[in-house]
């Protein structure tokens, strides 16, 4: 069965910092993944989204992510991060033969001054 | 409006009641879904539909009842529901194509509170 695991309920980075994601998945072929941004009181909205090809993937607000196939693994990178960037971050994975997407428990992310 | 819209933004019934959440996307998709987002739960996902017909059914209670009367609406009914039926209810949609899966858009959600 598919899963999504985030092994970082939160994280606190200083303005400024670097700043890196956890994500690893469990499925039988290359899945679809996905990473998404929580804002409070909204909904979820897309960074990035891998299907195929380059492994490394260019997101908006100046994340990116690595596909990691021999590690199973997803990780959401910023090399620094803003104020604004403070929200619940989640990893998805799809199956490439339907709609069902399934979600990590998500990352919140604290940023201080 | 633009993208995908929810109303109400914030409910709250008593388990005997009957309301129902709407959703409306304007992005001219082909797929629309109910997800539940519970405190520390992953999201789930309730109800898929494409091409207004239902495709996905992941063991949701009868209590909640979807509605699709055409490929830019979704409803989500709710009737005599539980305490644990707390939670934020997303509406999301996407364009899906043969060449794989497609961006979903999240609606702002609404936030459901059963006494």
């Amino acid at each position: 069965a598919q899963s999504v695991t985030q092994p970082d309920i939160h994280i606190t980075v200083s303005e400024g910092a670097s700043l890196e994601l956890r994500c690893n998945y469990s499925y039988g072929a290359t899945p679809y993944l996905f990473w998404y941004v929580q804002s409070p009181g909204q909904g979820l909205q897309l960074l990035l989204k891998y299907f195929s090809g380059d492994t490394l993937v260019q997101g908006i607000k100046g994340f990116e992510a690595e596909f990691k196939r021999s590690q199973s693994s997803f990780n959401l990178r910023k090399p620094s991060v803003h104020w604004s960037d403070a929200a619940e971050y989640f990893c998805a994975v799809r199956n490439t033969g339907g709609f069902k997407t399934i979600f990590g428990a998500g990352t919140r992310l604290f940023v201080k001054a | 409006e633009t993208g995908v819209t929810q109303t109400p933004r914030h409910l709250v019934m008593g388990m005997t009641n009957k309301k129902s959440l709407k959703c409306e996307q304007h992005l001219g998709h082909n797929a629309m879904y109910w997800y539940k987002q519970s405190a520390k739960k992953p999201l789930e996902l309730m109800f898929v539909y494409s091409l207004e017909e239902r495709v996905e059914n992941n063991s949701v209670p009868s209590r909640f009842s979807p509605e699709c009367p055409n490929s830019s609406h979704l409803f989500l009914h709710l009737h005599t529901l539980q305490p644990e039926d707390s939670a934020l209810y997303l509406c999301a949609s996407s364009q899906e194509a043969a060449g794989g899966p497609e961006t979903q858009y999240f609606g702002p959600g609404t936030r459901l509170l059963v006494l």
